[in-house]
């Protein structure tokens, strides 16, 4: 079975722009978590998706959203970027009792 | 607050020494914790959960309640356990996509 996979592996962009990651999780895996890891605050949960649903949020801006596909395909989108939102951004499928796979991550880099 | 606490960011032993690696929580209701994974230039992944009680790599990790703490323990480190560990919490009783992870411990195996 394919593992989690997230598109773009890297990616740079400048101040002020949007950013859209994707996540493609494990066949038949319908929830979808999106984490923020950093050197200083560590992984913190960004908000998952279940059924094409928002089911929970963490506590990061407005700039951060989501969304889900009936395919169960994730993306994240990052608007009007700033120099800290520069991390790696993990997505994670779970099919049930919350056991979570994670992808290999998107490293965005704001400059 | 919902909050998963690793004191050590780095812990060191020689090879063939016992490990533990601490975890505390704070949570109001029933927790359901984990322990994550990540080896070098590897994807995090689960190493194990407190429900399944299983030994997983000569991993063992005991949930106290009284102490809130969920430590993980292995008698006789290998060099192949040189990793980072992540502690975490599984917030809402673990019917959603939501881990509340610790900062992390490196656990150095040394020859």
């Amino acid at each position: 079975k394919a593992g989690v996979t997230q598109t773009p592996r890297y990616l740079i962009k400048t101040r002020g722009q949007q950013v859209t990651l994707s996540c493609s999780p494990i066949s038949g895996h319908r929830s979808v978590s999106w984490y923020q890891q950093t050197p200083g605050q560590g992984l913190q949960f960004l908000f998952e998706y279940f059924s094409e649903t928002q089911r929970n949020k963490g506590n990061f801006p407005g700039r951060f959203s989501g969304r889900q596909f009936s395919n169960s395909r994730s993306e994240m989108n990052v608007s009007t970027l700033e120099l800290g939102d520069s991390a790696l951004y993990l997505c994670a499928s779970s099919l049930v009792n919350n056991e979570q796979f994670f992808g290999p991550g998107t490293r965005l880099t704001v400059l | 607050a919902q909050r998963v606490t690793q004191p050590e960011k780095l812990l060191s032993v020689f090879k063939g020494a016992p490990v533990e690696l601490k975890c505390n929580y704070s949570y109001s209701g029933s927790p359901e914790l984990f322990w994550y994974v990540q080896y070098s230039r590897q994807r995090l992944q689960l190493l194990l959960r407190h429900i399944s009680r299983e030994s997983i790599k000569g991993f063992t990790a005991d949930l106290n309640k009284g102490e809130t703490s969920f430590h993980l323990k292995k008698p006789f480190a290998q060099e192949e356990d040189s990793a980072m560990y992540y502690c975490a919490l599984s917030a809402d009783s673990g019917n959603t996509g939501k881990l509340i992870f610790g900062q992390g411990t490196t656990l150095q195996v040394k020859p």
